[in-house]
């Protein structure tokens, strides 16, 4: 079975500065999909960035962008300029591809305080 | 449309007790997932739905966990004879049938078991 690792159970970065959050992954298939959410507190989760096994280019969504290395499994999100906004559980996860069941598997996550 | 909508939003019942809960996907969305999170921890994996067949439930489900998807639409999530570690967070999420397909989540319905 997919496991997901978060090795960080809390990070805090300064407004402005450029934090990492780390995750690793163990599974034995080549093809799969990888996402990092976010739960501001007591609202609800939502998508950060998502990457596709596949490709070799590492995504990015604006201030957000992630390092994704196949070999070692490991799929981290670097978050630059910080803002206050930015507080919040980061939950890596993990998809089979689609003919190996549709659950996803979430990391026990990451708090994220940004401290002004 | 606003996105996946769940409700209760909160719900406080005795232990032995019966309580369902209700997702109403994003109307395109033909998948359908139940996930229980507990605090500090991610959410945890419950089943989900291709319109409405229930194609896949975890393991750990108890057989007191019922799931039901009737027209493909909304959703309904009971627990029979709650027990106080049924106490958490149900999340539903919904997505779009495509490779890979990005999972939009609900509020979540907070339990809690006295």
């Amino acid at each position: 079975a997919q496991t997901v690792t978060q090795s960080q159970p809390e990070m805090s970065v300064q407004e402005a500065e450029t934090v990492t959050l780390s995750c690793t992954y163990d599974t034995s298939e080549s093809d799969y999909y990888l996402f990092w959410y976010k739960q501001p507190p007591s609202r609800q989760m939502i998508l950060v960035i998502r990457q596709e096994a596949y490709k070799q280019q590492n995504a990015t969504e604006n201030r957000f962008s992630v390092n994704f290395q196949k070999a070692a499994k490991s799929f981290s999100l670097k978050i630059s300029d910080s803002q206050l906004g930015d507080a919040a559980m980061y939950f890596c996860a993990y998809r089979s591809p689609d003919n190996y069941g549709q659950n996803f598997v979430f990391g026990p996550g990451t708090r994220l305080s940004v401290l002004p | 449309d606003t996105g996946v909508s769940q409700d209760p939003r909160h719900k406080i019942t005795k232990r032995g007790q019966n309580v369902t809960f209700r997702c109403d996907p994003i109307s395109e969305h033909n998948r359908l997932y139940w996930y229980r999170q507990t605090l500090g921890q991610g959410p945890e994996f419950l089943t989900y739905f291709q319109n409405e067949a229930q194609l896949e439930k975890s393991r750990l489900l108890s057989d007191r966990f019922s799931a039901e998807r009737p027209k493909g639409s909304f959703s309904t999530l009971e627990i029979q004879r709650t027990e106080q570690g049924d106490s958490a967070m149900y999340l539903c999420a919904s997505s779009l049938l495509v490779s890979g397909e990005t999972q939009y989540f609900g509020p979540g319905t907070r339990l809690l078991v006295l």
